[in-house]
């Protein structure tokens, strides 16, 4: 069965820093896996889809990984703002559904 | 706007109510979804449709039905409320499933009590 684990659950950071999410998966069988944001009260977002044959996918200052071997995949942020803070899910395409992480709540302080 | 529409955004049910919340989209696709987040916790599919008349299960559809007699509309059935279905509610879209995104809805939060 298909397990997706997000670490750290929470993380605040001073505007302006580089930081990395991390999203671990068990089974590497997987079509793709997606990041969405999620901001409180509302819907979630699409940021970035990695298909399983991509290593990864760069929008803006968002930069994500994936490696199926290891079962992991980052999700890098560059120069941090305040507008950031969010949650952060990852989702893995395994087997026609998909499975998500609980997020990681991140808190980005002026 | 194209995307996945969600009503309604709010709703407080008795225990024991029903009350069926709406799904559409205006992007073709054949797949849709539901899920629910409960706090802290990632979303568990309810409910997914692969086109008009077919429905199945997901890993928690118990207390909970659905149908789909059109591509755009995927609505979602609470039958006998109970406290443990408070949660928030996200219908999904894709063209396909396999190496296709998913389009969200902006949820609905629901409140038994």
């Amino acid at each position: 069965k298909q397990e997706v684990t997000q670490i750290p659950a929470a993380l605040s950071v001073p505007e302006g820093e580089n930081l990395v999410l991390n999203c671990s998966f068990t089974d590497s069988a997987i079509y793709n896996l997606q990041w969405f944001r999620q901001d409180p009260g509302k819907g979630l977002t699409s940021l970035l889809l990695i298909q399983s044959s991509q290593r990864e996918q760069t929008s803006g200052r968002l930069n994500a990984s994936l490696d199926k071997s290891s079962g992991r995949s980052t999700l890098y942020i560059a120069a941090s703002q305040p507008g950031d803070s969010a949650t952060y899910l990852c989702a893995v395409n395994s087997n026609y559904q998909l499975i998500w992480g609980a997020g990681t709540k991140l808190i980005i302080k002026p | 706007n194209a995307g996945v529409t969600q009503t309604p955004k709010f709703r407080i049910l008795k225990i024991g109510q029903s009350m069926t919340l709406q799904c559409t989209q205006d992007m073709n696709h054949n797949y849709m979804y539901w899920y629910r987040q409960d706090p802290g916790m990632g979303l568990k599919l309810i409910y997914y449709s692969v086109g008009a008349g077919i429905t199945d299960k997901g890993e928690v559809p118990n207390g909970y039905n659905v149908s789909r007699s059109t591509t755009e509309d995927f609505p979602l059935r609470l039958e006998l409320a109970a406290p443990s279905q408070t949660s928030v509610y996200f219908c999904a879209s894709s063209p396909r499933t396999g190496n296709y995104g998913y389009t969200f809805g902006s949820g609905t939060r629901l409140t038994v009590v």
